[in-house]
């Protein structure tokens, strides 16, 4: 069974950079036709797609961020990252990191990780 | 972007009732279309994929259908741990999208 889990900063100051990592555990992140996506959900809001990054590396980010948003992958660790530049108030969010691919969408979730941009 | 339009917004039912959500996509997307339940403080969890094709473990009370523009999700038979609210999600074309949501509450 895939397991992701988010790590990294609850809290972060406008205008500086948001970074997180997610573990992936299960199962090789460098293996099999998947996609690994960072979404992000705000209080009492819906859910918003940030991006994510092929086995290979290619990636592919939302335009509506992309000159703020870098993902990475770290297959030595089974981890990728998401970073946000920039941030202001509106990138306050519950962050999730998932698998997609294979003709699915999002099967799985990791438990998501609430960051705060705040002075 | 693909818009996602999810209606009703709210819906109000009772155990047993049969539940129909809908959903249409400002452009086709074929089948690729997912549905997410989510409840408060916790993580979506998928439902459907490929328009009707059951994730494993979901009870069958649970089914999708539609293609192109309009889909909908089906809730046959209401239960007490399906008060939640649903989202629709494209991965036709980039970026992916989602609808905005459908909450069913209890009457």
């Amino acid at each position: 069974q895939v397991q992701l889990q988010e790590s990294g900063p609850g809290l972060v100051k406008p205008s500086q950079t948001l970074s997180l990592t997610c573990t992936v555990s299960g199962g090789s992140i460098s293996s099999g036709n998947y996609y690994w996506s960072w979404i992000r959900q705000p209080a009492g809001k819906g859910l918003e797609w940030l991006g994510h990054i092929y086995t290979s590396g290619n990636t592919k980010y939302n335009p509506s961020l992309e000159s703020r948003v870098t993902i990475s992958l770290d297959t030595s660790k089974n981890q990728f990252s998401l970073k946000l530049n920039s941030v202001t108030a509106a990138d306050t969010a519950v962050y999730y990191c998932a698998r997609d691919g294979n003709q699915r969408a999002f099967e799985y979730w990791g438990q998501g990780t609430l960051v705060t941009v705040s002075s | 972007d693909i818009q996602m339009t999810q209606s009703p917004s709210t819906l109000s039912a009772s155990v047993g009732d049969r539940v129909t959500i809908t959903c249409r996509a400002s452009q086709s997307i074929s089948s690729w279309l997912a549905w997410y339940q989510q409840k408060p403080g916790k993580v979506p969890r998928a439902l459907i994929y490929k328009a009707s094709s059951l994730e494993s473990g979901v009870p069958s009370r649970f089914s999708g259908s539609g293609s192109g523009t309009e889909f909908t999700l089906t809730i046959s038979s209401l239960q007490p741990d399906d008060f939640a609210t649903y989202y629709c999600q494209q991965y036709n074309s980039y970026p992916w999208t989602f609808g905005q949501g459908t909450k069913v509450e209890v009457k």
